[in-house]
């Protein structure tokens, strides 16, 4: 099974960016990286995701290493509001199922 | 955009007893997934359907657990007889087509308590 790693826990101030990143030593040329979040009490979120290039959206920005072992998923101007657990997921094979590991807490401080 | 619809929002009952859920995937989305969440866990996927047919249902307990997909359009999870360990919240979500490029969403889910 393909499997990521990231921190358990990050913290970040207000207003300054968050880089939050993700191992993924095993991906292999066809699996897309997805980032989910969970708000307390939601269900999770879509982020964003990306193949080979990096991504933006409105939410955030995604950096995907050249060989594609790891990624950084960023938010440029963190709010409270974003604290949440932040999955890296890689979606793979015929059926594409998303299997969430534990994530990273982020906390926002103000 | 209507979102993903799941009822009830919380369901406490005893072990032993039976339960249902509901979900109502965005309209056209011909992927539909069951998620069970324990408390600080990331999701587990139970079952995967496209359109009313089942795509993955290899994390189904299926000696308890049984979902359908009536229509490729709502879905049910049923869980008969509900043990402990079953306390969870439950996740349904849906994609257009269910390919790797594309995103899911989730709704707000089930939180089950059994007693």
């Amino acid at each position: 099974d393909a499997k990521t790693t990231q921190p358990n826990s990050m913290e970040s101030n207000e207003e300054e960016p968050v880089h939050l990143p993700c191992n993924h030593s095993t991906i292999s040329g066809t699996d897309y990286i997805h980032w989910y979040r969970q708000l307390p009490s939601q269900g999770p979120e879509y982020v964003i995701h990306g193949l080979t290039s990096n991504v933006n959206n409105r939410m955030a920005s995604l950096a995907i290493a050249e060989d594609r072992k790891s990624s950084t998923l960023i938010l440029h101007r963190a709010t409270l509001r974003d604290a949440a657990v932040y999955y890296c997921i890689l979606r793979w094979g015929s059926q594409g199922n998303l299997i969430f590991g534990k994530g990273t807490k982020l906390s926002v401080k103000p | 955009e209507a979102g993903v619809a799941q009822s009830p929002r919380y369901k406490i009952i005893e072990k032993r007893q039976s339960v249902a859920f509901w979900c109502n995937p965005i309209s056209g989305h011909a992927t539909l997934y069951w998620y069970q969440q324990i408390l600080g866990q990331g999701p587990k996927l139970l079952i995967q359907f496209q359109n009313n047919g089942v795509v993955d249902d290899s994390q189904l307990p299926k000696d308890r657990f049984s979902a359908e997909r009536l229509k490729g359009v709502d879905s049910t999870l049923k869980i008969q007889p509900a043990k402990l360990e079953d306390s969870a919240v439950y996740l349904c979500a849906s994609s257009l087509q269910g390919t790797l490029g594309e995103k899911l969403f989730f709704g707000s889910g089930t939180q089950l308590s059994v007693l």
